[in-house]
This record gives C-alpha cells, sequence and structure tokens, in this order.
C-alpha cells in the first residue's frame, strides 16, 4: 500500500547529540516538505524539497539541513540539538498541487 | 500575499449537533482548497478537497464543504457531530499548483460535549 512514513514515532534525546529524522514515501512523489508544529499549533514549512538534489529552505528559519539523495527519501538531521528544537515534526508529499498532502505520522522530538 | 484565515480557535459542540468550521482566504483566482483533521499526536489525514466543479464537496467521516467565491470561503460542516469527531482541523489553500505547496490556517480545535 502506498504510504509515507517516519520514524522513529518519538525520541528524546540530550543536548549536542546529532539527529536525523527519517522520512520515506513509496507513491513516487517530486515533492516533499518537513513541517514543524508545537502541541496545539499551527504549522511551520522548515525544508521542501521538488525532486532529487532539490531542497529549499522554508518559511520558518530552521537549524535542521535535508538531503534528497532519492525520491522516495527525505531526512531531516540536526547536527547539535538543543531544548529549543524539542517539537513534533511532520513530513508530507504530493504529487502535483491539486492532490494535497499525503502526511506522515510525525516524529515528536524532546531535546533534554 | 496569500494566506487563510480559520477565525474560530476552539469550539465545542455537543454530541449529535451540527458543526460548521469557518474559512476564508486571501488569493486573486479560485486556489485548491483542502481540509485536514489532526487528532492529538498524529500526523493530518486529508478530509476533502476542491479545485474545481461542483462548489459542494463531500469527504470521508461524513463532512463536507461549500467552496463560496464571492466570499473567499470554504467551510467545513457536518449535520451530526461524533464524539470521535474531535480533533484540530485545518483548513489549507494551494496557489502554486507546479509546486504544490500549501499554505495553512492556524486551525481549529473541536472539542465534542457528551
Amino acid at each position: 500500500e502506498a504510504d509515507i512514513y517516519q520514524t522513529p514515532r518519538y525520541l528524546v534525546i540530550g543536548t549536542g547529540k546529532k539527529i536525523t529524522l527519517e522520512c520515506s514515501q513509496t507513491m513516487g512523489h517530486d515533492k516533499m516538505y518537513w513541517y514543524q508544529q508545537d502541541p496545539g499549533m499551527e504549522l511551520h514549512l522548515i525544508h521542501y524539497s521538488y525532486g532529487v538534489n532539490s531542497t529549499e529552505k522554508g518559511d520558518l528559519s530552521s537549524e535542521s539541513t535535508v538531503s534528497r539523495i532519492r525520491t522516495e527519501h527525505f531526512p531531516l538531521t540536526l547536527e547539535s540539538a538543543r531544548p529549543s528544537h524539542t517539537s513534533q515534526y511532520l513530513c508530507a508529499s504530493t504529487g502535483t498541487g491539486r492532490d494535497g498532502y499525503t502526511f506522515g505520522s510525525g516524529t515528536r522530538l524532546t531535546v533534554v | 500575499a496569500q494566506s487563510v484565515t480559520q477565525p474560530d480557535i476552539h469550539i465545542t459542540v455537543s454530541e449529535g449537533a451540527s458543526l460548521e468550521l469557518r474559512c476564508n482566504y486571501s488569493y486573486g483566482a479560485t486556489p485548491y482548497l483542502f481540509w485536514y483533521v489532526q487528532s492529538p499526536g498524529q500526523g493530518l489525514q486529508l478530509l476533502l478537497k476542491y479545485f474545481s466543479g461542483d462548489t459542494l464537496v463531500q469527504g470521508i467521516k461524513g463532512f463536507e464543504a461549500e467552496f463560496k467565491r464571492s466570499q473567499s470561503s470554504f467551510n467545513l460542516r457536518k449535520p451530526s457531530v461524533h464524539w470521535s469527531d474531535a480533533a484540530e482541523y485545518f483548513c489549507a489553500v494551494g496557489v502554486e499548483s507546479n509546486t504544490g505547496k500549501l499554505i495553512f490556517g492556524q486551525g481549529t480545535t473541536l472539542q465534542v460535549k457528551p
């Protein structure tokens, strides 16, 4: 079944650690997105990609980085985690504008 | 600049009552329009979408939405709310078909009273 997967679902990590949040989709979508969302709050676009080797920063400044080496894979990396990075991170993909996004289940990150 | 406004941050309705969640957008042409639902700790699930044709669209879970061009609105409705409908609801607008980027509203939290 075509879907989008995020791992891990929950992560508690110490300050200063490097972490990578995984996002993979099996739908062959060219466009992928990362959003940051605090509990009960709006979504903020932090990164997006229109295809392999294409990455762009979103509307909200983020210390994270992304890569897009394969169509299906769009990982997000934090080189040095800080408590201010504590949030939920949502990955999404789409084929065309009129399809809307398919979202993953999210990764809830806590930095202690 | 394009924008999406959900005027109601929090709504409480009784189970079995009707529901209407408001969404207004600012854009020169007719955009693609979406409603998503998010349960606590989960990702967003697409309820319904509109990009052309009949302005009343049906979605999953018994929801419907009506596009009104004159009011730049895309309000979500359900005739009879169930306790399981308690969640966060997001309206979204797609304004660039080649990029697929969506602009999301701030969200409306729906609480359902027994």
